[in-house]
């Protein structure tokens, strides 16, 4: 089983919908999570990082519900610049190592 | 400037060829890494290191070499290129607190 599994998408949303993606870990000893974002052929940039008690970042919302070992991103009022690649990363608890694990990613196209 | 950089951006070489990627940075940290990444595949870890001398595999290390020169240079080397290594290539760093990972731009490498 994967460490992280995410539905690849794609999404296609209009320009002000709110969108969803979804994420699923599979080691309980998981610590940190975070979301990264992806533009097409270039480097993955950290969108925020997902704290317990869930967290806002303007537009953008990240909760986590550890029992399930589920993480998910909401995206409001969507713009075509959130047109990207949408990666969930998880960090084991424990670990000395600061390895990520990284889901496959989900694609978002916003369209006018 | 950007904080992690990556040489060459892009490279075409021939089956058998010995490559060098290289990777810079200045955010001073001691953890770095490097990735792969192919379409529908997402990241995989090749290499990565906590400090100057410390050095570890990753999941599909075969094939693959590398350097930690300095605590901000970290090169990747394909010894004997074949075209399954045609990837993008990207470098990372961490931030022993958070766990975040900080990546370079990428080198998008083609193994004819």
């Amino acid at each position: 089983r994967k460490e992280v599994e995410q539905d690849p998408g794609p999404f296609n949303v209009p320009e002000g919908a709110t969108v969803a993606f979804n994420c699923t870990y599979s080691n309980s000893a998981s610590q940190s999570f975070f979301w990264y974002r992806q533009d097409c052929r270039k480097e993955p940039k950290l969108l925020m990082s997902v704290y317990s008690s869930g967290n806002e970042d303007g537009r953008f919302t990240a909760q986590l519900n550890r029992a399930s070992q589920y993480i998910s991103l909401l995206i409001r009022d969507s713009k075509l610049s959130d047109s990207a690649t949408y990666l969930c990363v998880v960090n084991r608890r424990g670990s000395t190592l600061g390895r990520l694990y990284f889901g496959r990613g989900t694609q978002l196209t916003v369209w006018p | 400037d950007a904080d992690v950089t990556q040489t060459p951006r892009n490279r075409i070489t021939k089956t058998g060829k010995r490559i060098m990627l290289e990777c810079s940075q200045t955010k001073g940290h001691d953890r770095m890494y490097w990735y792969r990444q192919d379409p529908g595949l997402g990241l995989r870890l090749i290499y990565y290191s906590f400090d100057v001398k410390d050095i570890n595999k990753g999941e599909i290390s075969d094939g693959y070499s590398v350097s930690r020169q300095a605590q901000a240079k970290f090169s990747l080397s394909l010894e004997s290129a074949i075209p399954n290594q045609t990837a993008l290539y990207f470098c990372a760093t961490s931030d022993l607190v958070t766990g975040m990972q900080y990546f370079g731009p990428g080198t998008r490498l083609t193994v004819l």
